[in-house]
């Protein structure tokens, strides 16, 4: 089965910018989707197709992909930024969804 | 505003089975395609099961196919999962998910319920 690899934790300055990748063979081929998850809360989509943002979502959220790994992006990172970030594609091997095991993003 | 509200977890023996419910508002409950998303601690996101709009077509996970079924009322608004034959590797937090469209095939979710916590032990 597919399978996406992402770092386990991410840890950068506020003010600063975070990058978290998300590795899977030829993912560039594929639209990936970015999932924050913070404590006792449900999984919010930040990016789709790899650079859409939903409305609501600030700017400060980027995605891209190319290669063999995907990058959300966040830029001038807050307090409240802090959470599980989750990557996601569609396996066409299987028809099924399969997600990243998530890589938690902390502001020092 | 879309609005997903899970119930029906609880704790169950080894064997025995359970009814999941997501109660859905907001939206257009029959436009779109709907899905089971379980969380573990040691295991991540897995994606459950999924089933169209019109209900026409349903997918399974390979951990869960044959003992899982996924059906939904759209006169009420209403998501179900079906689950018999509990393991304790079942154990998990399971979230309803909004598809964005009425089929689910290489789509995604856009909206997620907060989760109804499934226990499976003696």
């Amino acid at each position: 089965s597919y399978e996406l690899t992402q770092p386990p934790s991410v840890s950068v300055a506020p003010g600063q910018t975070a990058k978290i990748t998300c590795g899977g063979n030829s993912i560039g081929r594929k639209n990936v989707q970015w999932f924050q998850q913070k404590p006792g809360q449900a999984p919010v989509l930040v990016v789709y197709d790899d650079s859409e943002r939903p409305s609501g979502i600030p700017e400060r959220f980027s995605g891209s992909n190319s290669g063999g790994s995907a990058t959300l992006t966040v830029s001038r990172v807050e307090a409240g930024d802090e959470a599980d970030y989750y990557c996601q594609v569609w396996d066409s091997d299987s028809d099924h969804p399969v997600f990243g095991g998530g890589t938690t993003l902390t502001a020092l | 505003e879309v609005q997903l509200l899970e119930s029906g977890g609880g704790l169950v023996q080894p064997g025995g089975s359970l009814r999941l419910s997501c109660a859905a508002s907001g939206f257009n409950f029959r436009s779109y395609a709907m899905s089971w998303v379980r969380q573990t601690p040691g295991k991540g996101l897995e994606w459950v099961s999924a089933i169209s709009g019109s209900s026409y077509n349903t997918d399974y996970g390979d951990s869960v196919k044959g003992r899982f079924t996924i059906s939904r009322d759209n006169s009420k608004y209403t998501l179900y999962l079906h689950m018999n034959s509990l393991r304790a590797d079942d154990t998990a937090l399971y979230y309803c998910a909004r598809y964005r469209g009425s089929g689910y095939y290489s789509d995604f979710f856009d909206y997620w319920g907060q989760g109804t916590l499934v226990t499976v032990s003696s």
